[in-house]
């Protein structure tokens, strides 16, 4: 397609159960970014992969937190015993080559994650 | 470490009258601020940045270093301006994009 993808793009769990979030970015795009967007929170970085290096996870709030991304495309979000705070959107972005000048991030629709 | 501050959560204003979303940031080297818009039932997208020093819909905004802002203004609001607004900071190559905690504009008519 041609912008992010993400999917689901609601998913409601039960507190203690795991989710998957997977996003599909542009294609050629090596930098790949993953954010929380709570009410009235506002948006809180969780990870940053870019091409081969090693991802950026100083955003990750807990080791229930996981992410990867295969093949330096598909990523996916992983959220183990979810808990009622985990509730948000998860918005997926990428962009060409990293953050460098010049370069825009282009943001999925989200994945709205309600725990219940 | 960055940080971005939008002081406003929400912001109301009649329809042509001037509007300015403040964003005050912390960063020790030279960042590049961008501001970003999300319209009601549509994705976050970029709106500007401060290196192109452009105006996109009527907005402009300048950087200010010795202030550390980057406010966004626009002398005559429009309905259509009315959405949610990110200003966000980056530290330049391989540097994550952080946010402010946004402000929603609301023009009323």
């Amino acid at each position: 397609g041609a912008g992010v993808s993400q999917s689901p793009s609601n998913k409601v769990t039960e507190k203690g159960k795991d989710v998957e979030l997977r996003c599909d970015p542009i294609s050629g795009h090596t930098a790949l970014y993953w954010y929380r967007q709570s009410l009235g929170q506002g948006l809180e970085f969780l990870i940053y992969f870019q091409g081969n290096s090693a991802p950026d996870k100083s955003g990750l709030p807990s080791d229930r937190f996981s992410a990867e991304r295969t093949g330096g495309s598909v990523s996916t979000l992983t959220i183990q015993r979810t808990q009622q705070e985990d509730s948000a959107v998860y918005l997926c972005a990428s962009s060409l080559g990293g953050h460098l000048y010049g370069n825009t991030i282009y943001f999925g629709e989200g994945s709205w994650l309600t725990v219940v | 470490a960055q940080r971005v501050t939008q002081p406003e959560k929400l912001l109301s204003v009649f329809k042509g009258a001037p509007v300015e979303l403040k964003c005050n940031y912390s960063y020790s080297g030279s960042p590049e601020l961008f501001w970003y818009v999300q319209y009601s039932r549509q994705r976050l997208q970029l709106l500007l940045r401060h290196i192109s020093r452009e105006s996109i819909k009527g907005f402009t905004a300048d950087l200010n270093k010795g202030e550390t802002s980057f406010h966004l203004k626009k002398p005559f609001a429009q309905e259509e301006d009315s959405a949610m607004y990110y200003c966000a900071l980056s530290g330049g190559a391989g540097n994550m994009l952080t946010f402010g905690g946004g402000t929603r504009l609301m023009v009323k008519p």
